[in-house]
C-alpha cells in the first residue's frame, strides 16, 4: 500500500532563510506527487505538482521541489522564507482511483 | 463565485440535531471529495464522488450520509453525531477520479463542534 512520510512534525526558520521540508513516499508504480500548503482556517492549496520529466519542479510562491526515485523522496524548498509562507504544509501521492495519500504534515513556523 | 465553496463555515450542534454541509465547485470538475481534518490526526478520506457516483466509502459511520445530485454539489447530512466527530470538514474536486494525475483543489472547509 502507498504511503507518505513527512518526518518532521514542525520546523522553525528565520525569515529569509532557506528551506526544505521532507517528504518520502511508498509507491509501487510511477508516482504522481503534490505538495500542497494549508493556511490557518483554510483548505488546501496547491504548490506544485510532479508526474514525469524534469525532476525539479517549480511552483508557486517561489517553492520548488525535487524529486529523487532513488531515495524515494519529493522534497519541498524555498530559498528564502519570507513570513507569510508560516503555514502547514503537506505531501501526498496520488493513487488509484484518482485518490491521493497525504502525510501527516509539516508545521512550519518563521521567526522574524 | 470561483474554485470551490462551501457552507457554512462554522457550525455547533448538539448530539441530537440534524444538519447538512455543502460544497459547490466552479472548475467544471467531475470528481469531488470529503475529508476529516482533526487536530493532531492525518487528512482522512470520507468519500469520493465520479461523476456522480460514490466510488468511495473510507469505513464512515452511517451518521455521515453524503449525496452528490450533481457533478458541481455534494452534501453531506449529519444526524447524531459524537463529540469526537468535531473537525474541519473539508471538501475538494477534481477533474476525474479515475487517474491519479489530477490535482484536488479544496474549499475552505466547514469547522463542526458537537456539543
Amino acid at each position: 500500500a502507498q504511503s507518505v512520510t513527512q518526518p518532521d512534525i514542525h520546523i522553525t526558520v528565520s525569515e529569509g532563510a532557506s528551506l526544505e521540508l521532507r517528504c518520502n513516499y511508498s509507491y509501487g508504480a510511477t508516482p504522481y506527487l503534490f505538495w500542497y500548503v494549508q493556511s490557518p482556517g483554510q483548505g488546501l492549496q496547491l504548490l506544485l505538482k510532479y508526474f514525469s520529466g524534469d525532476t525539479l519542479v517549480q511552483g508557486i510562491k517561489g517553492f520548488e521541489a525535487e524529486f529523487k526515485r532513488s531515495q524515494s523522496s519529493f522534497n519541498l524548498r524555498k530559498p528564502s522564507v519570507h513570513w507569510s509562507d508560516a503555514a502547514e504544509y503537506f505531501c501526498a501521492v496520488g493513487t488509484n482511483a484518482g485518490k491521493s495519500t497525504f502525510g501527516d504534515g509539516t508545521t512550519l513556523t518563521v521567526k522574524p | 463565485e470561483t474554485g470551490v465553496t462551501q457552507t457554512p463555515r462554522h457550525l455547533v450542534m448538539g448530539m441530537t440535531n440534524k444538519k447538512s454541509l455543502k460544497c459547490e465547485q466552479h472548475l467544471g470538475h467531475n470528481a469531488m471529495y470529503w475529508y476529516k481534518q482533526s487536530a493532531k490526526k492525518p487528512l482522512e478520506l470520507m468519500f469520493v464522488y465520479n461523476f456522480k457516483e460514490q466510488t468511495e466509502n473510507n469505513s464512515v459511520p452511517s451518521r455521515f450520509s453524503p449525496e452528490c445530485p450533481n457533478s458541481s454539489h455534494l452534501f453531506l447530512h449529519l444526524h447524531t453525531l459524537q463529540p469526537e466527530d468535531s473537525a474541519l470538514y473539508l471538501c475538494a474536486s477534481s477533474q476525474a477520479a479515475m487517474d491519479s494525475n489530477y490535482e484536488q483543489y479544496f474549499g475552505p472547509g466547514t469547522r463542526l463542534t458537537v456539543t
